[in-house]
């Protein structure tokens, strides 16, 4: 158990909706990330969040939204979701920004968009 | 531009040998760290082993081990003595400063290795 929890673990929906993606960091760790992870596209790092503030944005849609709450857990807000957004999302936290700091990946979320 | 390379789709290996897994990275940045993740077929991502760039030594954690060659940019996983749970896809990252868009992680393509009994 990494520490690193994600809600919910399967979601299944339709192409138009919305939905939102929870991630709870360990404990004391001040840095999310979120990363996708397709068969066609691999891991993507998507965008990261220190101490509530936006820090990077990688390969993020503007259909895709986050936050990072002052309880530093965060969400990831997908909307007019399309069938290629069927992938598996993954939350990753860490102590700060450094290289030398090891990132914890939560469980993930198993997106499915019919 | 950063870059890991992993040239190993797939890899099979007996029960109780070893193996080493390949990974390659480029990067113009003194200070990084390159990690290797675990994804089992339950999806996963399990954080094995860690080495920085400015680390003397090879890092080892149980029973894998990085063999780690600056100069050539590589960043090798080896699991000695595999086990059937060893079975699973790998991919090495590559962590860059923070000035790089957050220090996010770089990953390879993996590598889906198979443990045979």
């Amino acid at each position: 158990d990494s520490g690193v929890t994600q809600t919910p673990k399967h979601l299944i929906t339709a192409t138009g909706q919305r939905v939102t993606l929870r991630c709870s960091p360990r404990s004391g760790d001040l840095s999310v990330y979120w990363y996708q992870q397709s068969l066609d596209q691999g891991l993507q790092f998507l965008i990261q969040y220190y101490n509530g503030e936006e820090r990077a944005k990688g390969n993020i849609l503007e259909r895709f939204s986050a936050q990072q709450f002052p309880d530093l857990h965060s969400e990831l807000n997908l909307s007019s979701l399309e069938l290629g957004d069927s992938a598996l999302y993954f939350c990753a936290s860490s102590v700060g920004q450094r290289p030398q700091e090891t990132q914890y990946f939560g469980p993930g979320t198993r997106l499915l968009v019919l | 531009a950063q870059k890991i390379t992993q040239t190993q789709p797939g890899m099979f290996v007996q029960e109780k040998e070893a193996v080493t897994l390949d990974c390659t990275y480029d990067t113009s940045d003194p200070s990084y760290g390159l990690f290797w993740y675990k994804q089992p077929s339950s999806g996963e991502m399990i954080f094995l082993i860690y080495q920085g760039s400015y680390d003397q030594q090879n890092a080892t954690e149980g029973r894998y081990s990085l063999n780690f060659q600056k100069a050539r940019k590589s960043a090798n996983l080896v699991i000695s003595a595999s086990q059937l749970g060893d079975s699973a896809m790998y991919f090495c990252a590559m962590r860059e400063p923070f000035y790089n868009q957050g220090g996010k992680l770089i990953f390879g393509q993996g590598t889906e290795l198979s443990v045979k009994p």
